[in-house]
């Protein structure tokens, strides 16, 4: 099967810009995930889809972060305006459903630096 | 919040030689525990997991771990070390945060290398 797909792989913009990220999901994976990864550290969660619906956003910082699933299947994660803190790997991943015991699949990730 | 504490970020063995990869938990209550392996440049891949049963959990390519509820740890281990081994390792453990959610916690992270 196909597995988690992100794009961009890398991108670079300087701070107060805006920057988007895009992620399709392994094909009939009801949840899906928006994790950070700074250099050095696990990801830590940012927002979790159910379909088309938000389950958990407490970790996302809404003053500059917004992520939406419209149609239940591939998502898009947004910051504006990026701080230079914001630099780090974004990881989209995906499970079946949001059983405790699912594995998540994990894309390749989107490198962000900010200048 | 639940919490993971992976015992040194960094660890080098030589090739053929053990790898112990060190990884406690805290939960109130029964946990799911997963090992991903993240190699450079790429996302995280599903090692192994364990829910209920057997604490012995056999992973892909030849590793394994070890639930043991008494001491709150899920080691990883893999008996003879391969170059191929070489990246970073994560052990996680599933948390239920609101009615319909789930996460994932994350340890440090260990870097495993290899040394021929």
């Amino acid at each position: 099967e196909a597995g988690v797909a992100q794009s961009p792989r890398y991108k670079i913009i300087e701070k107060r810009q805006s920057v988007a990220f895009w992620c399709n999901p392994i094909s009939g994976h009801a949840t899906l995930y928006w994790y950070q990864q700074i250099l050095g550290q696990g990801p830590k969660l940012l927002i979790q889809f159910q379909n088309n619906g938000v389950v958990d956003d407490s970790q996302l910082p809404k003053d500059r972060f917004s992520a939406e699933r419209l149609k239940g299947v591939d998502s898009t994660l947004k910051i504006q305006p990026a701080k230079l803190e914001d630099s780090a790997v974004y990881l989209c991943a995906s499970s079946q459903n949001t059983g405790l015991f699912q594995p998540q699949h994990f894309g390749d990730g989107t490198r962000l630096s900010i200048l | 919040a639940q919490s993971v504490t992976q015992l040194g970020s960094h660890v080098s063995v030589s090739e053929g030689a053990l790898v112990l990869l060190r990884c406690n938990y805290s939960s109130s209550v029964p946990p799911y525990l997963f090992w991903y392996v993240q190699y450079p440049n790429q996302g995280l891949q599903l090692l192994l997991k364990y829910t209920t049963g057997a604490t012995l959990v056999k992973g892909i390519n030849g590793f394994e771990a070890e639930f043991k509820k008494s001491e709150t740890s899920f080691h990883l281990t893999k008996p003879s070390a391969h170059m191929s081994d070489a990246a970073e390792y994560f052990c996680a453990v599933s948390e239920k945060r609101t009615n319909a959610g789930n996460m994932l916690t994350f340890g440090g992270g260990t870097r495993l290398m290899v040394k021929p």
